[in-house]
C-alpha cells in the first residue's frame, strides 16, 4: 500500500488566496483526520470523518477552514481566504474502524501565506 | 483525555538502548498508551500501543507498570535514523473518542 498520500507537499501562497490542500486516505480506512502542526502550538487536530460523514470539526479554527469528503478515496481541506497565521504544516492521517486500531499519517503539506 | 509527562530531551548512543519514559498518573482504565514519533519534516510515524501488558514489535518495546501511572518505551539498538520526537499519548479505546493529543513530547537524539 502507497500510504496516505497528501498533495500539494508544498504550497506559497499570498495573504487572501483560496487554498486547497487534498488528501486520500489508506484503502478501507474508515476514519480519515486532518491535523496542522506550528511551533507554537504542536499538533492539533482539526476534524475527522468516519465513512465520508464529519464527525467532529471542534478544532477548526475559524469559519475560513471547511473540509470535505465526497467519497471513501478523497478528501479535501479548504482556506478561503488565506491569512499569514495559517502558515503551518498539514497533516493526514486514517486508520481503520477497529476502535484499537493507530492512525497512520501522510507526508503533510508545508503551507506558507505571505 | 489524560495528560502525559515526558522529558523533553534525551541524548542515546548509537548501538545502545534507548529507554523513553512517560507518566501518565491519572489514565483511566479504558485508555489505552500510544507512542509515536516524528522525524524532522515527515509526519507522526505509529511505533506501539498497549493498555496493561508489555508489548514488543518489531521497532520497540513497551514496558507498563502494573499501575499503569507509567511507561517506557524501549528502542533496543538504537541508530542514527532513531533521532526524532517521541510522543507518548493516551486514549480511550471506545468509540467516538478518536483524538490523539500530542503534547510536547521527548526529542531523542542518537550520538554516534
Amino acid at each position: 500500500d502507497a500510504g496516505v498520500i497528501q498533495s500539494p507537499r508544498h504550497e506559497v501562497t499570498e495573504m487572501g488566496q483560496e487554498v486547497t490542500l487534498r488528501c486520500k486516505p489508506i484503502s478501507g480506512h474508515d476514519y480519515l483526520f486532518w491535523y496542522r502542526q506550528t511551533m507554537m502550538r504542536g499538533l492539533e487536530l482539526l476534524i475527522y470523518f468516519n465513512n465520508n460523514v464529519p464527525i467532529d470539526d471542534s478544532g477548526m479554527p475559524e469559519d475560513r477552514f471547511s473540509a470535505k469528503m465526497p467519497n471513501a478515496s478523497f478528501s479535501t481541506l479548504k482556506i478561503q481566504p488565506s491569512e499569514p497565521r495559517d502558515s503551518a504544516v498539514y497533516f493526514c492521517a486514517s486508520r481503520t474502524g477497529l476502535t484499537t486500531d493507530t492512525q497512520y499519517f501522510g507526508p503533510g503539506t508545508r503551507l506558507t501565506v505571505l | 483525555d489524560a495528560k502525559t509527562t515526558q522529558p523533553p530531551s534525551m541524548d542515546c548512543a548509537e548501538g545502545r538502548a534507548a529507554n523513553l519514559p512517560c507518566n501518565h498518573s491519572t489514565i483511566s482504565g479504558n485508555e489505552y498508551v500510544y507512542w509515536y514519533r516524528q522525524i524532522h519534516s515527515q509526519g507522526p510515524q505509529y511505533i506501539i500501543h498497549g493498555l496493561k501488558n508489555n508489548e514488543t514489535n518489531e521497532m520497540a518495546s513497551l514496558i507498563i507498570t502494573e499501575d499503569r501511572k507509567s511507561s517506557t518505551l524501549i528502542l533496543p539498538h538504537a541508530t542514527l535514523r532513531d533521532t526524532a520526537v517521541y510522543y507518548c499519548i493516551v486514549r480511550p479505546y471506545n468509540f467516538g473518542n478518536e483524538k490523539l493529543t500530542f503534547g510536547t513530547g521527548t526529542r531523542l537524539t542518537i550520538i554516534p
